[in-house]
């Protein structure tokens, strides 16, 4: 199974500051197809996920552009721009390429300063 | 809008049998392949079993192959997960997830809790 691995387990960053997050894979996520089924989550304290970005860059359903993927084969990252205080929570990386099974990484929590 | 509403955890013994339901609605459910992905209580978050959009497919976590069935009754809107043996390492809250765009799970229910303990 692909194992995805996330860095770092956590950070804590003030309002307005700039984020990254990593991913890596430690098989290629580019599937026959030529596509990249690489997506990022945010778990925000008590609730469930939420689908951040699809297919390594693309923005899901009312998620706010402050937010961006990129990324290729094995190695991907998130960033946050202005983190801003509804930001907080847990995000994950999670492959479908090499599907079954879907993996997630280990999750990344974002804390406020 | 998209909703899930899963149903059916609670508290169970170990080696017994527990149905979950999530009910969709906002969607039109026939359509998507659906997944039931869980979180034990403060860990990450774990993909259980999935199942396309008129069940022709259905793949299973090698940790609950044997113990679990998928299923699904499109004209009723719902998702299913019969879990027999149960364990306590099955202690966790189910969430089902919408198999969207791109291959992504993208949206997801509020979960229901299952704990597996005598």
């Amino acid at each position: 199974d692909v194992v995805m691995t996330q860095t770092p387990p956590s950070l804590s960053v003030a309002i307005g500051q700039s984020v990254s997050i990593s991913c890596k894979s430690s098989q290629s996520l580019v599937y026959s197809d030529g596509k990249t089924y690489l997506h990022w989550l945010l778990q925000s304290p008590g609730q469930s996920p939420k689908l951040l970005i699809y297919q390594v860059s693309n923005l899901g359903s009312g998620v706010p552009d402050r937010f961006s993927g990129t990324g290729s084969q094995k190695d991907f990252t998130l960033k946050i721009s202005r983190v801003e205080a509804e930001d907080l929570g847990v995000y994950y990386c999670v492959q479908a390429t090499h599907f079954p099974p879907l993996t997630f990484g280990s999750g990344t929590k974002l804390e406020i300063k | 809008e998209v909703q899930l509403v899963e149903s059916g955890g609670g508290l169970v013994q170990p080696g017994r049998s527990l149905k979950l339901s999530c009910l969709a609605s906002g969607f039109t459910f026939s359509n998507y392949g659906m997944n039931w992905i869980r979180q034990a209580p403060g860990k990450g978050l774990e993909w259980v079993a999935s199942i396309s959009s008129s069940s022709s497919y259905i793949y299973y976590a090698d940790t609950v192959k044997g113990r679990f069935t998928i299923s699904r009754d499109n004209a009723k809107n719902t998702l299913y997960l019969q879990m027999t043996s149960l364990r306590s390492e099955d202690t966790a809250l189910y969430y089902c997830a919408r198999w969207g765009t791109g291959r992504s799970p993208d949206y997801w229910g509020q979960g229901v809790m299952v704990t597996v303990s005598s």
